[in-house]
């Protein structure tokens, strides 16, 4: 399978522990979104990448929120001192994009349901 | 006020229906996406479109750029076809997406 990868697919935490997510694109993609959705909403934009930098973050990416994408290939991000507002299914998707504002199409990873007891 | 409104927020029909979403949204754009999520949370991307209309099988898409307005129809339901429909817009100052908060289609038999 060669779409957008994620793992774990769900994960339960007490409050106050970190958490980590992977997100691994499809292998040619360049940019790598994250997103948020809480139940009955629609997803919100967190944070992007192109290659290996970080373009772009929500104001909702508060300063337990950060995200990494060490060698362009693969993506982390880590909840730290989780909270029960942190409860949420987390997105990742990936695109091709060559420059600035291309309209690219992107392809999403079925999600990491975080639960926060 | 989100920046995407989508109507209606719940749509159930019988099989065999034409089937209608609707999308206004009131930031500049440059492309505008409906995706399809399944219940088990995986989100699929049937359009991506900036002017005009686009169709993939039974699916069609139009937006009118002037009237910041996009629709999705469904000719010929089907039950596979329930799932949340989502509209998202990307915005013209970079890579920013706005989504709405999607419509729930349940199609009988």
């Amino acid at each position: 399978d060669t779409g957008v990868s994620q793992n774990p697919r769900h994960k339960i935490t007490k409050r106050g522990q970190n958490v980590t997510f992977r997100c691994d694109p499809i292998s040619e993609h360049n940019r790598l979104y994250w997103y948020r959705q809480t139940l009955g909403q629609g997803p919100e934009f967190l944070t992007y990448f192109q290659n290996e930098a970080q373009l772009e973050k929500s104001r909702l990416l508060s300063d337990r929120f950060s995200a990494e994408r060490p060698k362009g290939s693969f993506s982390t991000l880590e909840i730290q001192r989780t909270e029960q507002g942190d409860s949420a299914m987390y997105l990742c998707a990936s695109s091709l994009g060559y420059r600035t504002g291309a309209n690219n199409e992107q392809f999403f990873g079925p999600g990491t349901r975080l639960t926060v007891l | 006020k989100n920046e995407v409104e989508q109507s209606p927020q719940n749509l159930t029909a019988q099989e065999g229906e034409f089937i209608t979403i609707n999308c206004s949204y009131s930031v500049g754009i440059s492309a505008l996406h409906w995706l399809q999520q399944h219940p088990g949370g995986g989100i699929v991307s049937l359009f991506m479109l900036s002017s005009g209309k686009k169709k993939h099988g039974r699916l069609i898409a139009t937006i009118n750029i002037q009237e910041k307005h996009s629709s999705l129809h469904i000719t010929a339901s089907h039950p596979r076809d329930s799932a949340v429909y989502i509209c998202a817009v990307r915005g013209w100052s970079g890579n920013q997406f706005y989504f709405g908060t999607g419509t729930s289609l349940t199609v009988i038999p």
